[in-house]
């Protein structure tokens, strides 16, 4: 069965600091992989995707990840966040041939200590 | 100006009553969906439609009753409002659907529609 876990549910860092959360899958194929981002009160916005090649991929907000088959993980890190970065984050697998297959973790909430 | 709308922001209802949210995209999508957000965060694909076609209907009650009158909107009625409907729904849209495309995957999400059923 396909599934997402994002093993951290809430995350500290000080500000500056750098970042990793976590992400791992289950999926039958090679899949597609998202990180989307959520402020409060806002929808989700794509940090980043994987669909293939380069298994390093750069997002915005100068957040990257990883793409890693041997672990079935696409980490996302961040080398210095800065306050603005507290949100939660959604790790999301998707089929290639369907977005409406798109299954999204649990989530990783992120706070940024001053 | 906003790629994808959804009104009201926030609805507070009793139980028993029908609702509706409206949902508008102006980036030229062929798709559509609403998704589910619990209070845990959970994220739970609802509907997905195409070109005003059902594609998905994710084993979701019969009360819930999905509209596509063209292809740029996509409305969620919600007849007889139980407790546990209570939750953020978020519409979204993507470009296109399996065509192997890989900007047919990737969701643009409204802002998100607070249900509170009382």
């Amino acid at each position: 069965a396909q599934s997402v876990t994002q093993p951290d549910i809430h995350i500290t860092v000080s500000e500056g600091a750098s970042l990793e959360l976590r992400c791992n899958y289950s999926y039958g194929a090679t899949p597609y992989l998202f990180w989307y981002v959520q402020s409060p009160g806002q929808g989700l916005q794509l940090l980043l995707k994987y669909f293939s090649g380069d298994t390093l991929v750069q997002g915005i907000k100068g957040f990257e990840a990883e793409f890693k088959r041997s672990q079935s993980s696409f980490n996302l890190r961040k080398p210095s966040v800065h306050w603005s970065d507290a949100a939660e984050y959604f790790c999301a697998v998707g089929a290639r041939s369907s977005a409406s297959k798109i299954i999204f973790g649990s989530g990783t909430r992120l706070s940024i200590r001053p | 100006d906003t790629a994808v709308s959804q009104t009201p922001k926030y609805l507070v209802t009793q139980m028993g009553n029908d609702k509706s949210i409206k949902c508008e995209q102006n980036l030229g999508h062929d798709t559509m969906y609403w998704y589910k957000q619990d209070s845990k965060k959970f994220l739970k694909i609802m509907f997905s439609y195409n070109n005003k076609e059902l594609i998905i209907n994710e084993t979701v009650p019969n009360r819930f009753s999905p509209k596509s009158p063209d292809k740029a909107h996509l409305n969620l009625h919600i007849n007889s409002l139980e407790l546990g409907d209570s939750a953020v729904y978020f519409c979204a849209s993507s470009q296109d659907f399996g065509t192997g495309s890989s900007g047919a995957n990737v969701l643009t999400f409204g802002a998100g529609s607070r249900l509170t059923v009382l």
